[in-house]
């Protein structure tokens, strides 16, 4: 069973600070994906990796970067947190196959104060 | 740009009734996927229709992808307590890159017993 694994489920961050998101999927997957959900707004793609070093803007990847030096491991980083990116961040993966499904992780729920 | 709609938003269902929740994409999809979250869990996908007209069922679920494949809809059937959750639509973003897909924003069902 692919298993993606977040490495915090609760973060409380200041407002400033350089946030790190780290997530690892352990089904030798191409795509990663990170989204931010919001109530009402649903599951938005912030960035994606097809490819190891290889990243694509989302829908709302302002104030955010990525970083994927290793196939099973792709990072989110908040260069400068402010309180508007406190939300619950999803990480997910699927293979290189066309419509493949997504497999997420449990989640981050960020607090920026 | 590629939309996808959810309605409703909310559904209240009593125990033991059934109901509708809708999708609607902005353009054509090859396919759609659609994802259950439970309280306080992660999406998990469900099911991935891709032909026009297709319909699937699970247990007391069943899904269908309209003619046109702009269009689909989950209806549960005598609806338990273990329905309540968020439940997504999410459609292959046509433009880019294989993988990507647009979540609609939801609907949340909450069953009363």
């Amino acid at each position: 069973d692919v298993k993606v694994t977040q490495s915090s489920r609760y973060l409380v961050k200041r407002t400033g600070e350089k946030v790190f998101l780290e997530c690892v999927q352990d089904m030798d997957h191409e795509n990663m994906f990170w989204y931010r959900q919001d109530p009402g707004l649903g599951l938005r793609l912030i960035y994606f990796s097809y490819d190891v070093k290889m990243k694509e803007k989302g829908d709302i990847p302002e104030g955010y970067s990525v970083s994927r030096e290793k196939k099973e491991r792709f990072s989110l980083i908040l260069e400068s947190a402010s309180t508007n990116q406190t939300s619950m961040y999803l990480c997910a993966s699927s293979p290189w196959t066309e419509n493949s499904p997504l497999h997420f992780g449990n989640g981050t729920r960020l607090t920026v104060t | 740009g590629q939309q996808v709609m959810q309605i409703p938003q909310y559904q209240h269902v009593q125990e033991g009734e059934d109901f509708t929740t809708y999708c609607n994409s902005s353009t054509t999809l090859s396919n759609i996927q659609w994802y259950k979250q439970r309280p306080g869990g992660h999406p998990v996908f469900l099911i991935q229709l891709v032909k026009s007209g297709e319909v699937k069922k699970q247990k007391r679920l069943t899904f269908q992808f309209g003619e046109a494949k702009k269009n689909s809809s989950l209806h549960i059937t005598a609806t338990q307590t273990t329905d309540v959750g968020t439940y997504f639509c999410a459609g292959p973003v046509t433009t880019d890159s294989w993988g990507k897909f647009q979540f609609g924003a939801g609907t949340q069902v909450v069953v009363t017993p």
